[in-house]
C-alpha cells in the first residue's frame, strides 16, 4: 500500500542553522509533491509545490529537493528562526488527481 | 476576511448522537475537501467534491455522509457517533492553477470528543 515517512522524532535546531526534513514515500509514483505547514490548532498552510520533473525549488528561506529515484524529498529551511517552529506536512499527488496522501508530519523546533 | 470557514470549532457529544460539520469557502474555488487527523496527527482524506459532484470517496463509514448545496459549501453529517469518530475534521477548498497545482485551502479545523 501508499506510505509516506516523515523524521518521526521532533527535529530541534538552534536559531541561524539550517533545518532539513525528510519525506520517503513507497508505492506510489506522485507527479507532485507538495510541502505544507501546520501550527497547533490551526489547519496546515501551503508553501511549495515541486514536479515530478523539477529537482528542485526555492522560495525565499525555503527550498525543496525531489528525487524520484529516491523516492524522497528533502525540505530546507535556511536561517531558521523561532517562528518557523512548527509540523511540515509531506503530499503526494498523481496527475489530474484531487486525492492528496499526507505525511504525519515533522514537528520543527528552533531555538533562540 | 476568512477564506474557509468550518462551524463549530468544538463539539463535544455522546456516543450514538448525530451532528454536523459546517464548512464555507469565499475562494470562487470549484473543489472541496473533508479529512479527518486524528491522534496521531496523519491527515487522512475522506472525501473531495468537485462542481458539487462527488469524485473521492474513500473508505468512510456510511454513517459519514457530505452534502454540498453549491460550490462554496460543503457539510458533513455523522450519524450515530462512535468513540473512534473523536478527531479533528478539517475542511479544505483548491482550484486547479499550473503553478501551484491543486494548493489547499485549509479551514481551523473542528475537533469533535464523542464521550
Amino acid at each position: 500500500s501508499q506510505k509516506i515517512e516523515q523524521n518521526s522524532e521532533a527535529l530541534n535546531i538552534q536559531e541561524g542553522k539550517t533545518a532539513t526534513l525528510t519525506c520517503n514515500y513507497t508505492n506510489y509514483s506522485p507527479a507532485y509533491l507538495q510541502w505544507y505547514r501546520q501550527d497547533p490548532g490551526r489547519g496546515p498552510v501551503f508553501l511549495l509545490l515541486i514536479r515530478e520533473n523539477e529537482k528542485e525549488k526555492r522560495k525565499e528561506r525555503l527550498k525543496v529537493t525531489f528525487d524520484t529515484t529516491l523516492k524522497q524529498s528533502l525540505f530546507h529551511i535556511t536561517a531558521s528562526q523561532p517562528a518557523d517552529s512548527a509540523t511540515y506536512l509531506c503530499a503526494l499527488l498523481n496527475t489530474g488527481g484531487f486525492k492528496t496522501i499526507f505525511g504525519a508530519g515533522t514537528r520543527l523546533f528552533v531555538k533562540a | 476576511d476568512t477564506a474557509v470557514s468550518q462551524t463549530p470549532k468544538y463539539l463535544v457529544t455522546q456516543m450514538g448522537n448525530d451532528k454536523s460539520i459546517k464548512c464555507e469557502q469565499n475562494l470562487g474555488h470549484d473543489t472541496m475537501y473533508w479529512y479527518k487527523q486524528d491522534s496521531k496527527k496523519f491527515l487522512k482524506i475522506m472525501f473531495s467534491y468537485n462542481n458539487k459532484e462527488l469524485i473521492i470517496n474513500e473508505t468512510v463509514p456510511n454513517r459519514f455522509s457530505p452534502k454540498s448545496p453549491d460550490k462554496a459549501h460543503l457539510n458533513l453529517h455523522i450519524n450515530s457517533l462512535e468513540l473512534g469518530d473523536s478527531a479533528v475534521y478539517f475542511c479544505a477548498s483548491s482550484q486547479e492553477r499550473l503553478a501551484t497545482h491543486n494548493e489547499q485551502f485549509f479551514g481551523p479545523g473542528t475537533r469533535l470528543t464523542v464521550l
